[in-house]
């Protein structure tokens, strides 16, 4: 099972700024990589997939990267809806998993 | 548009089988590449798939789970059903129904307990 690891685990960031979020995954899952926001109380969305593919809804300020081992998700400038909880998925491999989440949170 | 959404009980004794059921409409899993899962999240906990179905009925579990799961699904119904066997707390969770990681339903809470 592929595991993927998330840093850090929380992030404080404030409005305006720049949220930079990393997932490491144990071997290569290629560029099959997802990103999901999940807000309280909500399911989660997808918001990357393909490491780098915005998925319908999420504004360009969303960007995804990385490839093999590495992946970055970045918000460029913070709106107060984007204040949530992130996940990568892999899904090079099955089973699928998750990372642990990294939670945003208003500085 | 596609939905989804999940059925079943909220309260499972220890020992009992839960099953949960995913109705959908929006799309047909009699159409090649097409398939539904299962995910499900403990109370402040993280994300854990439990089983994929496909549109040729070929099917994947968790392998920590497998042996208590069982994954179905009835195309004329437009259903996914997930049993999980032999339940004990640590299955108190949000359970999902999932359509190619972008179409989610809401989720059920099922509680596991006495």
């Amino acid at each position: 099972e592929i595991v993927m690891t998330q840093s850090p685990a929380t992030l404080s960031v404030s409005p305006g700024e720049r949220a930079t979020f990393s997932c490491r995954a144990s071997q290569s899952v290629s560029s099959n990589l997802a990103w999901y926001q999940q807000r309280p109380g909500q399911a989660p969305r997808l918001l990357i997939y393909g490491a780098s593919t915005r998925a319908t809804g999420f504004p360009a300020r969303f960007s995804g990267s990385g490839s093999g081992t590495e992946f970055t998700l970045t918000i460029s400038s913070l709106q107060s809806e984007d204040f949530a909880v992130y996940y990568c998925q892999q899904y090079d491999n099955w089973p699928y998993t998750f990372g642990q989440g990294t939670k945003l949170e208003i500085k | 548009q596609i939905t989804l959404k999940e059925s079943g009980p909220t309260l499972v004794k220890p020992t009992q089988t839960l099953t949960l059921t995913c109705t959908f409409s929006g799309f047909s899993l009699s159409t090649s590449g097409v398939g539904v899962g299962w995910i499900r999240q403990p109370p402040g906990k993280d994300l854990e798939w439990l089983a994929l179905i496909y549109w040729d009925d070929e099917k994947r579990y968790s392998p920590s789970l497998k042996s208590r799961l069982t994954i179905t699904k009835d195309t004329s119904k437009n259903q996914v059903v997930l049993s999980v066997t032999n339940v004990d707390p640590v299955d108190t969770a949000t359970y999902y129904c999932v359509h190619a990681f972008q179409h989610w339903g809401q989720g059920t809470l099922v509680t596991v307990s006495s």
